[in-house]
């Protein structure tokens, strides 16, 4: 089946600092998202992006949609404390993404802590 | 407000006991899906609904049942059969009708044993 592939798995660093995570694919998607999760709560979506190559930022973070459609990255520049969290990729569960299932996999997640 | 409203936030169950999870929406969205998180990983789907009146099973189904009698509900049973309840479960949706439109998620319940 699909797997995603989310690296690092944990990331420990000081306010300021760029960060930079990958996700990637065993097939190619249509669609990438990327989404924080905070402590006890549900996930929220970050960014969604829908064409191979491109680029979307949200204040600082920004990510894009590999070009071979089997990779995506998010960066997030400046980091401060309450970027702290976990951070999902997804991908569609079939092969187009808004037909018949629309389910999404989820990568494991990238840990964030961000130390004052 | 819009948005999906999960409850309750913490729940106890016991031993042989069925326990039902609410999830309500007021978005208007056509889709919701119930996903099942435990720590360290990702988010596995449970059972997902497009439409009222039907629903599909989703990877772990095994232990749960689920109804969509209305477009703006969709609870979770979890049974007696499903013998590792304890997770943080997650409840989305998702509007079919504008191209590929992302899920987004309620804040959870947390399921544990008593």
């Amino acid at each position: 089946g699909q797997q995603l592939n989310q690296s690092p798995q944990s990331m420990f660093i000081q306010e300021g600092e760029d960060v930079s995570m990958n996700c990637t694919s065993s097939s190619i998607f249509n669609t990438w998202l990327w989404y924080k999760q905070e402590p006890g709560e549900g996930p929220v979506l970050l960014i969604a992006l829908y064409k191979a190559g491109e680029l979307t930022s949200n204040g600082r973070l920004t990510a894009q949609f590999g070009i071979t459609r089997k990779d995506s990255f998010l960066n997030i520049s400046a980091s401060i404390p309450s970027d702290v969290g976990i951070y999902f990729c997804a991908g569609p569960g079939s092969p187009n993404y808004g037909g018949a299932t629309n389910k999404l996999i989820f990568g494991t997640g990238t840990l964030l802590a961000v130390q004052p | 407000d819009g948005g999906i409203t999960q409850s309750p936030k913490y729940l106890f169950r016991k031993e042989g006991q069925n326990v039902t999870l609410s999830c309500e929406q007021n978005l208007n969205h056509d889709a919701m899906y119930w996903y099942r998180q435990d720590p360290g990983q990702g988010l596995r789907l449970i059972y997902y609904s497009q439409i009222v009146n039907d629903f599909q099973k989703g990877d772990i189904a095994e232990g749960y049942s689920v109804s969509r009698e209305k477009k703006e509900s969709f609870p979770l049973t979890v049974t007696s059969a499903q013998k590792n309840p304890t997770a943080f479960y997650l409840c989305a949706s998702r509007n079919r009708g504008r191209g590929n439109q992302p899920q987004h998620f309620g804040d959870g319940t947390r399921l544990s044993i008593l």
